[in-house]
């Protein structure tokens, strides 16, 4: 089946502007998980959802993100005012435990730059 | 909190030689424990988990790994290295107790030399 898809794979913004990612989860995968890669550096938790509520947001970096999630379906990673230092690739991942236990499925990842 | 380290940012084994990516973790609860790799601009895939049972953990691509307690290391090695494995490798350790978010060390990137 169709695995874990996010778009745009690409996305250059000026600083300022905000931008939108989005996330297709696994069909069925009620948990969902967005994580932060940042050039050189390793892969950092920002959020995440069980069914459209959000237990865990400790790893967003600041107030100028926020996620939501429709559902057990797509979900929107919206970053405000971006500044250089958001530029990093965005993963999103989902899992579900009914399925293989504790195994995270993740997309290609979205490559944002901000100039 | 959980956090993991990965040793050596960079490896460079020749073809047919041992691969050993080291990593260690701390964890306040008995850890679930993930490699995953991920080759040039693509997703990361996972190699092989350890949850609970055997510690020797068998995964795709020849790759295993032992969970040692005593140690706090979940090691990663595949005895003969093929061009193909060139990539980065993450180890990371889930928060099962916390909705499941993954720690991950900083990564080791594998350049493999004909």
């Amino acid at each position: 089946g169709a695995g874990v898809s996010q778009s745009p794979s690409n996305k250059v913004t000026e600083k300022g502007k905000d931008v939108e990612l989005r996330c297709d989860p696994i069909s069925g995968h009620t948990a969902l998980y967005w994580y932060r890669q940042r050039l050189g550096q390793g892969l950092e938790f920002l959020i995440y959802f069980q069914g459209n509520s959000a237990p865990d947001k400790s790893g967003l970096p600041s107030d100028r993100f926020s996620a939501e999630r429709t559902g057990e379906s797509v979900s929107t990673l919206t970053i405000q005012r971006t500044q250089q230092e958001d530029s990093a690739v965005y993963l999103c991942a989902s899992s579900s435990p009914r399925e293989t236990l504790y195994e995270q499925y993740f997309g290609p990842g979205t490559r944002l730059t901000v100039t | 909190a959980q956090s993991v380290t990965q040793l050596g940012s960079h490896v460079s084994v020749s073809e047919g030689a041992l691969v050993l990516l080291r990593c260690n973790y701390s964890s306040s609860v008995p850890p679930y424990l993930f490699w995953y790799v991920q080759y040039p601009n693509q997703g990361l895939q996972l190699l092989l988990k350890y949850t609970t049972g055997a510690t020797l953990v068998k995964g795709i691509n020849g790759f295993e790994a032992e969970f040692k307690k005593s140690e706090t290391s979940f090691h990663l090695t595949k005895p003969s290295a093929h061009m193909s494995d060139a990539a980065e490798y993450f180890c990371a350790v889930s928060d099962w107790a916390a909705g499941n978010k993954l720690t991950f060390g900083g990564g080791t990137r594998v350049l493999v030399k004909p």
